[in-house]
């Protein structure tokens, strides 16, 4: 039972257009979600995050929105840089301590 | 401010036998969260330790056991491993409270031959 799912395993994008990273899950109770980027060999290195109480959140060339009707959330990066290639997980928790995350995206900008 | 450091960084084991691998939570940090990963999938959540107590836990078995120091650093033991046990754990450190961030260590990948 995957309550987060990440449809598509990798994405490629041209330097410079925007990326477009999506998340579902199913747990209507999530409340809380996050995005992480991680490289090889790297822990998950934390992004951005957003409650469910907003629809939008922004910071600096990345942005989170939040459907809650959908039960889907995304992430774009504008414009997009090489050094953002890497695999983006999204997680999502309800209120706990317990996070559950997705299986990852992995995101390749081409030069 | 130090961040999340796990040691060790690579391991090997043999089936049946037993590991520990340890964190040292970020600064100010008073919570820790052990994830397992295995390839190609997500971090899964093993348990959180909070005031040296577990605070939660995951779908692993009792013989994945933890503890929490003081200091906020951590350990995770695991008993009797097993083949599926190979994989990259991460630990996590955050401060407890509404809409924790988590931070993570680099992980410890361990290979169970």
């Amino acid at each position: 039972d995957q309550q987060v799912k990440q449809n598509s395993p990798s994405l490629s994008v041209q330097e410079g257009r925007i990326s477009i990273l999506n998340c579902d899950y199913t747990n209507s109770m999530f409340d809380y979600f996050l995005w992480y980027k991680k490289y090889p060999a790297e822990g998950p290195t934390f992004l951005i995050s957003i409650s469910s109480i907003k629809d939008k959140n922004e910071d600096g060339r990345f942005t989170v929105f939040l459907n809650k009707s959908a039960k889907h959330l995304s992430l774009h990066i504008v414009p997009s840089q090489p050094g953002d290639s890497a695999v983006y997980f999204c997680a999502a928790g309800a209120g706990t301590y317990k996070y559950i995350f997705g299986t990852g995206t992995r995101l390749k900008v081409l030069a | 401010e130090t961040g999340v450091t796990q040691s060790p960084t690579h391991l090997i084991k043999t089936r049946g036998q037993q590991v520990t691998l340890r964190c040292s939570s970020q600064s100010g940090h008073n919570t820790v969260s052990w994830y397992q990963q295995a390839l190609g999938q997500g971090p899964q959540f093993i348990f959180q330790y909070y005031r040296e107590e577990e605070n939660g836990r995951g779908n692993f078995p009792p013989r994945f056991s933890g503890l929490q120091f003081p200091n906020y650093s951590s350990e995770l033991n695991v008993n009797a491993l097993e083949l599926d046990d190979s994989a990259l754990y991460l630990c996590a450190s955050s401060l407890a409270g509404v809409e924790e961030k988590l931070f993570f260590g680099s992980g410890t990948q361990l290979s169970v031959l």
